[in-house]
């Protein structure tokens, strides 16, 4: 059991450049998240899935797209990147056997955007 | 005013010793009160959670909820210094379809010195 993967795992941008975040989860979670992590912010939610088919807009959604390609698979796409993007992302799952809310976390991703 | 306020620390404390970590939240319709634990440079681990007001214990580690007062404590006993980490609190609010928001707060960096 992998738990929640994220690709890449770096990636610097130049403004302007678009690019898209990978996640996959392997638990058979129904619904997905992507949040950012900025200093002195905490997480912040960008975009959520609450189940295959659905999405919907979190607390920071602007400058990103998402698609929930399947049960699996959650993407999130900078169309434009800029600076202010510049930020940890995090993608996690919940929804299984185990309980409904609780959230579980990939390793992250760490955007910079120059 | 943010909706769960978090000391940033940092706290510092010697091997063995007691510490308590807390929030505060502004959101009366929270019931579900988590406690991520986060590793320099990864993903937030989930260490437990609490439903409502009370205890919950799970070996070194006692979260405690006070709704009449909206305040959330973290304890861990005996620390150690594998302890050393960022303890994010997270409240959630319920959305539709079983899904939770996480609310985090910002976040309390331990260190734990031998």
């Amino acid at each position: 059991n992998a738990g929640v993967t994220q690709t890449p795992k770096f990636q610097v941008l130049k403004t302007g450049q678009s690019m898209t975040l990978q996640c996959a989860q392997d638990m058979n979670h129904n619904s997905m998240y992507w949040y950012r992590q900025d200093p002195g912010m905490g997480l912040r939610l960008i975009y959520y899935s609450a189940s295959e088919g659905t999405t919907d807009k979190g607390e920071v959604p602007n400058g990103y797209n998402v698609s929930r390609l399947n049960k699996r698979e959650f993407s999130l796409r900078l169309e434009s990147a800029a600076p202010s993007q510049t930020s940890v992302y995090f993608c996690a799952s919940s929804g299984g056997e185990r309980g409904t809310y609780e959230q579980y976390f990939g390793p992250g991703t760490r955007l910079t955007v120059t | 005013q943010k909706e769960v306020e978090q000391d940033p620390g940092p706290l510092s404390v010697p091997e063995g010793a007691i510490v308590s970590l807390n929030c505060t939240y502004s959101n009366s319709a929270f019931q579900y009160f988590m406690w991520y634990r986060q590793y320099s440079r990864k993903g937030p681990e989930l260490l437990m959670y609490t439903y409502s007001s009370g205890n919950k214990e799970d070996g070194r580690f006692t979260a405690q909820v006070d709704k009449s007062s909206k305040y959330i404590s973290l304890f861990i006993r005996d620390s150690q210094p594998s302890d050393s980490a960022t303890y994010l609190c997270a409240p959630l609010r319920h959305g539709s379809s079983n899904t939770g928001k996480l609310i985090f707060g910002q976040g309390t960096t331990l260190q734990v010195k031998p």
